[in-house]
C-alpha cells in the first residue's frame, strides 16, 4: 500500500543552521509529493509540491526534490529562523480519490 | 477570500453527547475530505465525498458519519462520541478529482475533546 515514513523529532537547531527532515514513502504508480507546515495553533499550510520525478519544489527558503530512485522527499533548508519553528508533515497524493497520506509529521524547534 | 472554514474551533463534551462540527468552503469545489490529526500518526482520512450526495469511507470511520447535501458544506456528525474521538480535526477541499491529484486546501482545524 501507500505509505509516507518521516525522520522523529523533535529536531533542534539553532538559528542559521542548516536544516535537512527526512522523509521517503511507499506508492504504486507516480504520486505528486507534498510538504505541509503547521504553525503553532493553526492549521495546515502547503509548504511546497512536486507532481513528477526530479521535480524540485521550493518556497520561503525551503526545498525539496523528488527523488524516484529513492523513493525520497527531504527537505531542506540552508539557513532556518525561529520564525520556522513549527511542525512539518510529508505527504502524498493520488489521483482517482484524491486522497493525501501523511507521515506523522516532525517538529522543529529552532532556538535563537 | 477562498478559505475553507470550520465551527466551533474549539469543544469539550462528555462521552455521548452528539455532536456537529461544520465544514464550508466557498471556492466550488467539488471534492471535500476529513482528516484527524493524533500525535505520531499525522493525519487520517475519516470520510471525503466527490461531490453533492457522494460520499464514502475514508481510512478511520468508524464512529463518524457525514453528509453533503450541498456543495459548500460538508458537516462531520458524531452520533455518541467516545473519548477517543479526542483530536484535533481538519476539512480539506479541491477541485475535482478527475485526472491527477488537484491540491488539497484546509481548515484551520477543530480541537475536539471528549471526556
Amino acid at each position: 500500500g501507500n505509505s509516507v515514513t518521516q525522520m522523529e523529532g523533535p529536531v533542534t537547531l539553532s538559528e542559521e543552521a542548516f536544516l535537512t527532515i527526512n522523509c521517503t514513502y511507499t506508492a504504486t504508480g507516480y504520486p505528486s509529493l507534498f510538504w505541509y507546515v503547521q504553525y503553532p495553533g493553526e492549521g495546515l499550510q502547503l509548504l511546497l509540491k512536486a507532481t513528477k520525478a526530479d521535480d524540485k519544489g521550493s518556497n520561503k527558503g525551503f526545498e525539496a526534490t523528488y527523488r524516484k530512485e529513492t523513493t525520497s522527499f527531504h527537505l531542506e533548508k540552508g539557513s532556518v529562523q525561529v520564525s520556522d519553528s513549527a511542525v512539518y508533515f510529508c505527504a502524498l497524493g493520488r489521483g482517482g480519490y484524491n486522497k493525501l497520506i501523511f507521515g506523522a509529521g516532525t517538529r522543529l524547534a529552532v532556538h535563537p | 477570500e477562498a478559505q475553507v472554514t470550520q465551527n466551533p474551533r474549539y469543544l469539550i463534551t462528555v462521552t455521548g453527547k452528539k455532536l456537529t462540527v461544520t465544514c464550508s468552503q466557498n471556492m466550488n469545489h467539488e471534492y471535500m475530505s476529513w482528516y484527524r490529526q493524533d500525535p505520531g500518526l499525522g493525519l487520517r482520512q475519516i470520510y471525503y465525498s466527490m461531490n453533492v450526495e457522494v460520499t464514502d469511507k475514508g481510512d478511520v470511520p468508524e464512529g463518524y458519519k457525514v453528509s453533503r447535501k450541498e456543495k459548500r458544506n460538508f458537516p462531520l456528525i458524531l452520533e455518541s462520541p467516545s473519548p477517543n474521538q479526542t483530536s484535533l480535526y481538519f476539512c480539506a477541499s479541491s477541485l475535482s478529482v478527475a485526472g491527477n491529484y488537484n491540491e488539497q486546501f484546509f481548515g484551520p482545524g477543530t480541537r475536539l475533546t471528549v471526556l
